[in-house]
């Protein structure tokens, strides 16, 4: 059975903090890891990884793929309010997306 | 472009009464998807499409059906609707030809609940 797992479930900073989130998977015929960003409305992409050890940059994000590991990072530097929300990891398997259960992160002023 | 659409937006129902969530994309995209999400868990594939004419079930497809007779709509039938089915739906859809980075692209979702 195809799994992803994300930690931590949640997490608490302070604007200005940098944080890094984090997704495991074990999934047979792997295609794509791809993560979105949901607050309270649906998901929204931030990007799609395909290949080990290129960074995907987009402003103050960035996430990295090992697929020797099964794993992937996103961080978010320089963290503000707007970026509280819900993010999902997700390993795309033949034309089919499994999810994991999400990181909610908080970020206080 | 709308992008993807999904109605109703909202909708209460009785144990065993039946309806159809509709969703609809203008992009032209082979896939499309429906998904369920439940509080505090991540979005669960409930059947997929690759085209017109050909549907998949995904990992949480009991109690619902769907059918894609034209690459713009695909609905999703709950036949006897049960309280286990309240959730959040979300229609999603892309282009995905192989090997090229392409998103899905999610409606903005709907809320049922199922007394």
């Amino acid at each position: 059975e195809d799994k992803v797992v994300q930690s931590p479930l949640s997490l608490v900073v302070h604007e200005g903090d940098t944080v890094t989130l984090n997704c495991s998977y074990e999934v047979t015929n792997f295609r794509s890891l791809l993560w979105y960003k949901q607050e309270k409305k649906a998901p929204t992409f931030l990007f799609m990884l395909t290949s080990s050890g290129i960074e995907k940059k987009s402003g103050r994000l960035s996430s990295i793929l090992d697929k020797k590991e099964l794993f992937s990072i996103l961080n978010i530097t320089a963290t503000q309010t707007g970026d509280s929300a819900v993010y999902l990891c997700a390993v795309e398997v033949w034309r089919a997306l499994t999810f994991g259960s999400g990181t909610r992160l908080q970020v206080q002023p | 472009n709308a992008g993807v659409t999904q109605t109703p937006k909202f909708q209460v129902l009785k144990t065993g009464q039946s309806m159809t969530l509709q969703c609809a994309q203008d992009m032209n995209h082979e896939y499309m998807s429906w998904y369920r999400q439940d509080p505090g868990m991540g979005l669960r594939l409930i059947h997929y499409s690759v085209g017109a004419g050909i549907t998949d079930q995904g990992e949480v497809p009991n109690g619902y059906n769907v059918s894609r007779s034209t690459t713009e709509d695909f609905p999703l039938r709950l036949l006897s609707a049960a309280p286990s089915q309240t959730s959040v739906y979300f229609c999603a859809s892309s282009s995905w030809r192989g090997g090229a980075e392409e998103t899905q692209y999610f409606g903005p979702g709907t809320r049922l609940l199922v007394l």
